[in-house]
């Protein structure tokens, strides 16, 4: 089993819909949770950081759930730009600058 | 401009010829790693180093080397390259906040390796 799982997709939406990722992890002493974005073969860049308490911003919200150990994003009103790789990451307690990326989950917003 | 650079972006060798790619970074982190990204496996970690002469093997360091002499820099050596290590190679830095685990790391552009 992968340490950290995430549905390849690829997800095709239409623009302005909302599309909801999940990824799963397998080791509970996960402790930091991040989403990164990939273009195109290009750097991931960092989307943003999951807090337990889950987070916002603007059009794009986090959330953790410890206890059935899977992070997700949701990302309303989806634009053509949102069309990336989006990549789940997670670093394990007391080796928090090892991170363990999912295979990332492929969004293309339609027009 | 704060910036991850990586030379070559672009290398096609053969099996045994030894190469180094160069990873550079100018925002003084004290955190530098490797990773290779293949088709449905993701970004998987080679090394990484917490600072000047101090570095880690990750989750797939066979057939690497690495080196960490100046801050800056954290070069990526193949001293006998194969075809199974034809991949997109990324570098990538980070700042060591103290008393936190989250953090962002930056990236470089990527190197695509080919080896024949």
């Amino acid at each position: 089993r992968k340490e950290v799982e995430q549905d390849p997709g690829p997800f095709n939406v239409p623009e302005g819909a909302t599309v909801a990722f999940n990824c799963t992890y397998s080791n509970s002493a996960s402790q930091s949770f991040f989403w990164y974005r990939q273009d195109c073969r290009k750097e991931p860049k960092l989307l943003m950081s999951v807090y337990s308490s889950g987070n916002e911003d603007g059009r794009f919200t986090a959330q953790l759930n410890r206890a059935s150990q899977y992070i997700s994003l949701l990302i309303r009103d989806s634009k053509l730009s949102d069309s990336a790789t989006y990549l789940c990451v997670v670093t394990l307690s007391g080796s928090a600058r090892q991170l363990t990326f999912g295979s990332g989950t492929q969004l293309t917003v339609l027009p | 401009e704060a910036q991850v650079t990586q030379n070559p972006r672009y290398l096609i060798t053969v099996t045994g010829k030894k190469l180094t790619v160069t990873c550079s970074q100018n925002m003084n982190h004290e955190y530098m790693s490797w990773y290779r990204q293949d088709p449905g496996l993701g970004l998987r970690q080679i090394y990484y180093s917490m600072n000047v002469e101090v570095t880690d093997k990750g989750d797939v360091p066979e057939g690497y080397k690495v080196s960490r002499k100046e801050k800056r820099n954290f070069p990526l050596i193949l001293e006998s390259p194969s075809p199974n290590q034809t991949s997109l190679y990324f570098c990538a830095s980070s700042p060591i906040i103290r008393g936190t685990n989250s953090y962002e790391q930056y990236f470089g552009p990527g190197t695509r390796l080919t080896v024949t």
